[in-house]
């Protein structure tokens, strides 16, 4: 059974740091692009970054470049998000998603974790 | 970037209605969009991906259709467990992966 399961959460300071991690089993962590999806209380799903299989690649939004860094260990099955210089609009659940492919090469994300709750608050 | 909006952004529906809702991107993304449902507290399901392809285990009242820039999502005959805000995602324009607002299925 695929599952992921986010950690590392919690109540942070403007101008703190966090990291979050997913650890991920039932499948072949190291074959598949990741990603970090945010919702804000109350609002809709917002993507936030991604990573290739190997850890070569990656991309972020505009909202977060500069200040978030995802990584991924293949050797432990795990994803990460380094959240530094947290803003108040940095609030929310946070979700790790795996990302397939279909036999037309359109991504979609087929599973997701329970998501973690970041809230940046003094 | 491409831009996700979805209308009716809420609906109020009875069980065994037939339930229609439209995804439309900014710019032509061919079949690149997926469509979500998402419960309270809980993490977004993929239901359908590629427009119009079920997810493996997702029941068949749920089927998609559209391409270019005009998507529908429709419920053949709306369940209980079926009340759910969903979503539409673009995957044509990547590493983006932008989302719709949502739409809020409710009781009527």
């Amino acid at each position: 059974e695929v599952q992921l399961v986010e950690s590392g959460g919690g109540l942070v300071q403007p101008g703190g740091s966090l990291r979050l991690s997913c650890a991920a089993s039932g499948f072949t962590f190291s074959s598949y692009w990741m990603h970090w999806v945010r919702q804000a209380p109350g609002k809709g799903l917002v993507w936030v970054s991604r990573i290739n299989s190997d850890g070569s690649s990656t991309s972020y939004a505009d909202s977060v470049k500069g200040r978030f860094t995802i990584s991924r260990d293949n050797a432990k099955n795990t994803l990460y998000l380094q959240m530094n210089s947290l803003r108040a609009e940095d609030t929310a659940v946070y979700y790790c998603a795996r990302e397939d492919v279909s036999q037309w090469l359109v991504g979609y994300f087929d599973y997701w974790g329970q998501g973690t709750l970041v809230t940046v608050s003094s | 970037d491409i831009q996700m909006t979805q209308s009716p952004s809420s609906l109020s529906a009875s069980v065994g209605d037939r339930v229609t809702i439209t995804c439309r991107a900014s710019q032509s993304i061919s079949s690149y969009l997926n469509w979500y449902q998402q419960k309270p507290g809980k993490a977004p399901k993929l239901l359908i991906y590629a427009a119009s392809s079920l997810q493996s285990g997702v029941p068949s009242r749920f089927s998609g259709s559209g391409s270019g820039t005009d998507f529908t999502l429709t419920i053949s005959s709306l369940q209980p467990e079926d009340f759910a805000t969903y979503c539409c995602q673009q995957s044509y324009n990547t590493p983006g992966f932008t989302f719709g607002p949502g739409t809020k299925v409710d009781i009527k």
